[in-house]
């Protein structure tokens, strides 16, 4: 079936450190991959996507790239700060869309 | 803000009892989707509808029903409450013109405890 796994939290780090959160994954056929942030209080935001292998999706220093031969969609940033502390929630969808599948989620904590 | 909006935010119910949860979707998006965000089971997915019709089905149990309505909006049932469905309740909404490479926007949630 269908999974997501990542990398088991809670992440602290120094402002201005590197970040990189571990997803793998196990899916038939070709899912789209995606990167959800969820804020303290708040409800789940879109990071980034890939559709595709070898895809990368990025937005707010934030990358991650559709590796297809290690089923991996790995989250990085090159330099976190305090106001990127949240919840980082890999996620896919199936070959014939619809449903979320999320890993377990991450939360990462930046101190000044 | 994505456009996605739900009430209540908050609500507070005793076991055994029934609420309706309330979800409107990003204009011009004809799916909605429900989930669940609890502790132990993390975020699983419980029912997709789209334009009115049931089009998927998660691990929803019996005792809770959707429906979407003409408008587009859609309300999720939930009846015969136990403490195990506390939890956080968010409706998500897409346009389904690309199936899997879709983006499903998220709403707040809404916030159930049973006690």
């Amino acid at each position: 079936g269908n999974s997501v796994t990542q990398m088991e939290g809670p992440v602290t780090l120094s402002e201005e450190a590197f970040l990189t959160i571990n997803c793998t994954y196990t899916a038939t056929g070709y899912p789209s991959l995606f990167w959800y942030v969820q804020y303290p209080g708040e409800g789940l935001q879109l990071l980034l996507k890939a559709t595709k292998a070898d895809d990368k999706g990025s937005n707010k220093g934030f990358e991650a790239t559709y590796r297809k031969e290690t089923t991996s969609f790995h989250l990085e940033k090159g330099s976190v700060q305090v106001s990127d502390s949240a919840v980082y929630f890999c996620a896919l969808t199936p070959n014939q869309g619809g449903k979320l599948i999320f890993g377990q989620g991450t939360e990462l904590s930046v101190k000044p | 803000d994505s456009g996605v909006t739900q009430t209540p935010k908050h609500l507070i119910t005793a076991t055994g009892q029934r609420v309706t949860l309330r979800c409107s979707p990003r204009s011009g998006d004809l799916s909605v989707y429900w989930y669940q965000q609890s502790l132990d089971q993390g975020l699983q997915f419980l029912i997709q509808y789209y334009n009115g019709e049931e089009r998927a089905k998660g691990n929803i149990l019996e005792r809770f029903s959707a429906q979407q309505f003409p408008d587009l909006h859609s309300e999720l049932n939930l009846s015969s409450l136990e403490l195990g469905d506390s939890a956080l309740y968010f409706c998500a909404s897409s346009p389904w013109t690309s199936g899997s490479t879709d983006t499903q926007y998220f709403g707040p949630g809404t916030r159930l405890t049973v006690l």
